[in-house]
């Protein structure tokens, strides 16, 4: 069974430029999360789907981030414009359902805003 | 948001020597995971607790969900160099907010 694929790994960008990253989730996950990992601390969530519906979004910065999941399957999280603070790995994970316990992590992009 | 905190934050060891890292929180959680990240990589499930005073052992791994559901361990014995790693504490799934904890960054030195 493919993991959740994410890309791109990496991305440079420079401090009010816009960036888009994109992740697939494991075939037939209905729910599909984006969080924010600061360098030392754990994940945070910024945006939970389930099918192409938003469940959870109270963390997500609204001014600059945005995340749709239009068909319900794969989803793309942009950032319009950056600041230095977004410097941080951007994680996608999907689990079967709402209420299914284990979420399945892809690798992660890393961001680094100058 | 219900806060976790994590303990220690960093812990250095030398291979074969036993280590056990904490997670707290002041809410009682109707489960709790634990993860496993290596660096480059995203978190990998290691374990889900649903049970106070629950004890679930994988090979040299040992959770244990206190008895009150607000606090949980993770013993490692004889520590192991492919231990190494940020080991989180979380809630996640369902309806309820997703929470991760601080993490404890392992080292384990050959």
């Amino acid at each position: 069974e493919a993991g959740v694929a994410q890309s791109p790994r990496y991305k440079i960008i420079e401090k009010r430029q816009s960036v888009a990253f994109w992740c697939n989730p494991i075939s037939g996950h209905a729910t599909l999360y984006w969080y924010q990992q600061i360098l030392g601390q754990g994940p945070k969530l910024l945006i939970q789907f389930q099918n192409n519906g938003v469940v959870d979004d109270s963390q997500l910065p609204k001014d600059r981030f945005s995340a749709e999941r239009l068909k319900g399957v794969d989803s793309t999280l942009k950032i319009q414009p950056a600041k230095l603070e977004d410097s941080a790995v951007y994680l996608c994970a999907s689990s079967f359902f709402v209420g299914q316990e284990t979420q399945y992590f892809g690798p992660g992009t890393r961001l680094l805003v100058l | 948001t219900q806060l976790l905190e994590q303990s220690p934050q960093f812990l250095s060891i030398q291979e074969g020597e036993n280590l056990t890292v904490y997670c707290n929180s002041s809410s009682v959680f109707s489960s709790l995971q634990w993860y496993r990240q290596e660096p480059g990589e995203g978190p990998v499930l290691l374990v889900t607790v649903v049970t106070g005073g629950e004890v679930k052992k994988l090979k040299r791994l040992t959770f244990q969900f206190g008895d009150a559901r607000k606090d949980s361990s993770l013993h490692i014995t004889a520590a192991q160099p492919g231990d190494t790693g940020l080991y989180l504490c979380g809630r996640s799934g369902g309806y309820q907010k997703v929470t991760f904890g601080t993490g404890t960054k392992l080292q384990v030195i050959p």
